[in-house]
């Protein structure tokens, strides 16, 4: 079946660090692949997306490719802020109306 | 403004009680999606429904129930057959392709007592 496995948290870095949280995927076919964002108490906000491989989704300054050789899409920002803190999680979904298969999630706290 | 709206925020339940949360969409979409979120478990999914009078179980149904009569509505009722149910549900909705997200609404916090 499909899984998503993403490096276990709390990850704590100092403002204006580089960020890198790790996921690798298994599925069959060609799953589209997003990353979402949890801030205390809400739901989760998309944060970036990509759809087939080598494609490179960005916002907000994060970004992740797809890599279809290695299975992977790790989220990535260059220099990170006290208000990115939050909960990140990488996700996958096959086709059609399926739903989401969600990895654990990270939890990333940036001190100033 | 479209989206997504959940209520109550925060439920209380004595056990044996069954109890629905409300899901409701504006944004035009045919799926919805239920989710449970626990703590370190991520998001698993419960149920989820294609179109208007149509639903599926997704991983982790047992003990909950659904309906789907109107496009834009999709509650979810926790049952007493449900072994462990407080949890934090989300309700999602997407257009129908796999390249679509999923867009959620700000979710219910279920404890039952």
């Amino acid at each position: 079946g499909n899984s998503v496995t993403q490096m276990e948290g709390p990850v704590t870095l100092s403002e204006e660090a580089f960020l890198t949280i790790n996921c690798t995927y298994t599925a069959t076919g060609y799953p589209s692949l997003f990353w979402y964002v949890q801030y205390p108490g809400e739901g989760l906000q998309l944060l970036l997306k990509a759809t087939k491989a080598d494609d490179k989704g960005s916002n907000k300054g994060f970004e992740a490719t797809y890599r279809k050789e290695t299975t992977s899409f790790h989220l990535e920002k260059g220099s990170v802020q006290v208000s990115d803190s939050a909960v990140y999680f990488c996700a996958l979904r096959r086709g059609g109306a399926d739903g989401l298969t969600f990895g654990k999630g990270t939890h990333l706290i940036i001190q100033p | 403004d479209g989206g997504i709206t959940q209520s109550p925020k925060y439920l209380f339940r004595k056990e044996g009680q069954n109890v629905t949360l409300s899901c409701e969409q504006n944004l035009n979409h045919d799926a919805m999606y239920w989710y449970r979120q626990d703590p370190g478990q991520g998001l698993r999914l419960i149920y989820y429904s294609q179109i208007v009078n149509d639903f599926q179980k997704g991983d982790i149904a047992e003990g909950y129930s659904v309906s789907r009569e109107k496009k834009e509505s999709f509650p979810l009722t926790v049952t007493s057959a449900q072994k462990n149910p407080t949890a934090f549900y989300l309700c999602a909705s997407s257009e129908f392709s796999s390249y679509n997200e999923q867009f959620f609404g700000p979710g219910t916090r279920l404890t039952v007592l």
